[in-house]
């Protein structure tokens, strides 16, 4: 297996709800990586997560809450959401966080904020 | 910013033309990777170059390090309507456990 799963692929959601986005990958990659993207700009890094850890929040917003369950396993939950939130979501795994490896990225939930 | 800045921002060749794409950044790095995304969805990793590299090829590939002008370049040979994607080149900064992405290249290969 050498993707990285990301689920939904699309999401729409009003300002009160709670929601949450998963990625899955079974690489055996110690890194996980939440990435956001805007139409037309570069993807910027969110969080960083190292054997299950955090070990990076680029001053991401409380409403974004990260979680590790397992080495396999990276969700991003959501809660009270804005609409400049709406953006495409991307995570990726690498084999650790700080060797010159590549990433592998999953194809992204597109989320979309009411 | 460390962003690194790409050039041009679009680009569009006919089939079969070379696409040279360029990527300058700011401060010392360990290894410089490009990323092509197609149509908003994922990114897909196409080559690594590390800081005592200046050369280095994958298939249709070229990609060029300067680390003295901290530039970098991505060559595509013989250019295909499917090489039509945004292209990216990332890098860290030291030990950083940060990737950083370049303001991206926009490429139109015309059939």
């Amino acid at each position: 297996d050498t993707e990285v799963t990301q689920t939904p692929k699309h999401l729409v959601m009003g300002m009160t709800n709670k929601k949450s986005l998963k990625c899955e990958q079974h690489m055996g990659h110690r890194a996980m990586y939440w990435y956001k993207q805007k139409a037309k700009k570069p993807p910027e890094l969110m969080f960083v997560y190292s054997y299950e850890k955090l070990s990076i929040n680029e001053s991401v917003p409380s409403r974004f809450s990260p979680e590790c369950p397992n080495s396999s396993l990276l969700n991003l939950h959501l809660h009270a959401l804005q609409p400049e939130d709406s953006a495409l979501y991307l995570c990726a795994s690498s084999l650790y966080s700080q060797q010159g490896v590549g990433y592998t990225f999953g194809s992204g939930t597109r989320l979309t904020v009411v | 910013s460390q962003q690194g800045e790409e050039d041009p921002q679009a680009l569009s060749i006919q089939e079969g033309e070379n696409a040279t794409m360029n990527c300058s950044y700011k401060t010392s790095i360990n290894n410089l990777q490009w990323y092509r995304q197609n149509s908003g969805r994922g990114l897909v990793h196409l080559i690594l170059i590390r800081s005592n590299e200046r050369e280095k090829h994958s298939g249709r590939l070229r990609v060029t390090l300067d680390t003295s002008k901290k530039s970098s370049s991505l060559l595509i040979t013989a250019s295909r309507a499917a090489d039509t994607a945004s292209y990216f080149c990332a890098f860290r900064q030291g030990g950083s456990e940060k990737l950083v992405f370049g303001k991206g290249t926009k490429l139109t290969v015309n059939p």
